[in-house]
């Protein structure tokens, strides 16, 4: 069974800083996805990354596939108190019809 | 601009009544899937249509079923619920990313 391990689960930070939070599995994965899901909505999709080594920037957030294609950090620069919401990572297994297999996510929350 | 649209929002059920979750895409894709989403599980896959008349079995399948309806449509049921089905429920739809409905939060008592 491929498993994501997000890390960390919880994070609480002042508006202002920076954080990263991590997506990492024992599995190669042909894509990863991060999604961020706001109380009482569903996920919705941020990005998507292919290619190892692969960087992708969404204004203040940066998005990095590792090498191997077995694991991705998401980077957000000054965080605002509208970036609070639970952080979703999703890959899609190598020669999989399309079904994504999700980490159980990053909360994270931040103050003003 | 719909995407996905589930009913009902919010449902309390007694244990043993039966129950459809309503999911409907307009953005003409070809795969939908079921998921539930508890505290500390994630997301867990129940079941999936890759196409139109197609279903499969997902990773927490016991006690549901589903229903392709056509290609917009995507059905789950509940036959007897249980308080183990309290959850909050997402259809989505599409190959590579996905788009999500706002869901709907079960309560069974």
């Amino acid at each position: 069974t491929q498993l994501l391990e997000q890390s960390p689960q919880f994070l609480s930070i002042q508006e202002g800083e920076n954080l990263t939070v991590y997506c990492n599995s024992s599995s190669v994965f042909s894509s990863l996805q991060w999604y961020r899901q706001e109380p009482g909505e569903g996920p919705v999709l941020l990005v998507t990354v292919v290619t190892g080594g692969e960087v992708k920037k969404l204004k203040r957030l940066t998005f990095q596939f590792g090498d191997a294609r077995k694991d991705s950090s998401l980077h957000i620069t000054a965080a605002q108190p509208g970036d609070t919401g639970l952080y979703l990572c999703a890959g899609l297994n190598l020669g999989s019809q399309g079904n994504l297999i999700f980490g159980k996510g990053t909360k994270l929350s931040v103050k003003p | 601009n719909a995407g996905v649209t589930q009913t009902p929002k919010f449902q309390v059920l007694k244990t043993g009544q039966s129950m459809t979750l309503q999911c409907a895409q307009d953005m003409n894709h070809n795969s939908m899937y079921w998921y539930r989403q508890d505290p500390g599980m994630g997301l867990r896959l129940i079941y999936y249509s890759a196409s139109e008349g197609t279903t499969d079995k997902g990773e927490v399948p016991n006690g549901y079923n589903v229903s392709r309806l056509n290609k917009r449509e995507f059905s789950l049921r509940l036959e007897s619920a249980a308080p183990s089905q309290t959850s909050v429920y997402f259809c989505a739809s599409g190959q590579y990313g996905y788009t999500f409905g706002s869901g709907t939060r079960l309560t069974v008592v």
